[in-house]
């Protein structure tokens, strides 16, 4: 089945510590995002990719990295740099066209402890 | 700054009644605005999108009105039952762009 799968579910970080979570897609899709959610926020936009070996910096991109290797692939690292790591991060990608629609992961949920 | 200001943030309804939930923008370059449901734990998935050169678009218990003037737009559940207990987000995309705006979102409760 064709479809964006976030790894792992649930990621627990003790404060200073380097994480990054994982976002592969077989659904050929050229564009890649990662968004956080945090609750009354709805979904901020932290980078994404249009195509591989290229990114940009989205509006709360500050403390996070990103790289694009592969087509398929869109890992995400949160640096000790990131100030309130605690959220719910959601990975997306999307086709080419003007029609074409956003399919997310089921989401990885940090917690600092 | 692009922005999508979504309301209200929780409304709760009776099963059969209807949910209205309001979405305004600013940037008159957006032409796609999607909504997407999200239940608790997973990701959003897209329910109803609407480009602004129609007013009004149905599928089955949805509907979006679109008011390119007023740069409003809502999204109305008709019929609404237990299921769609759900948080529901507004969002827009600029033409020709990649990147989608999300509103805040609207948890929506109904009760049976």
């Amino acid at each position: 089945d064709g479809g964006i799968t976030q790894s792992p579910k649930y990621l627990f970080r003790k404060e200073g510590q380097n994480v990054t979570l994982s976002c592969e897609q077989n659904l050929n899709h050229d564009a890649m995002y990662w968004y956080r959610q945090d609750p009354g926020q709805g979904l901020r936009l932290i980078y994404y990719s249009q195509i591989v070996n290229d990114f940009q910096k989205g509006d709360i991109a500050e403390g996070y990295s990103v790289s694009r290797e592969k087509k398929e692939s869109f890992p995400l690292t949160v640096t000790s740099a990131q100030k309130n790591p605690t959220a719910f991060y959601l990975c997306a990608s999307r086709g080419q066209g003007e029609n074409t629609e956003a399919f997310f992961g089921q989401g990885t949920r940090l917690t600092v402890v | 700054q692009q922005q999508v200001k979504q309301s209200p943030q929780s409304l709760i309804v009776q099963k059969g009644g209807i949910s209205i939930i309001n979405c305004a923008y600013e940037n008159t370059a957006f032409d796609y605005f999607p909504w997407y449901q999200q239940f608790p734990g997973k990701g959003p998935a897209l329910l109803i999108a609407i480009r602004p050169d129609v007013s009004e678009k149905k599928e089955g218990r949805f509907t979006i009105s679109f008011n390119k003037s007023a740069k409003q737009f809502s999204l109305h559940i008709m019929d609404s039952q237990p299921g769609d207990s759900a948080t529901y987000f507004c969002a827009a995309r600029v033409i020709g762009g990649s990147r989608l705006t999300f509103g805040e979102g609207t948890q929506l409760t109904v009760n049976p």
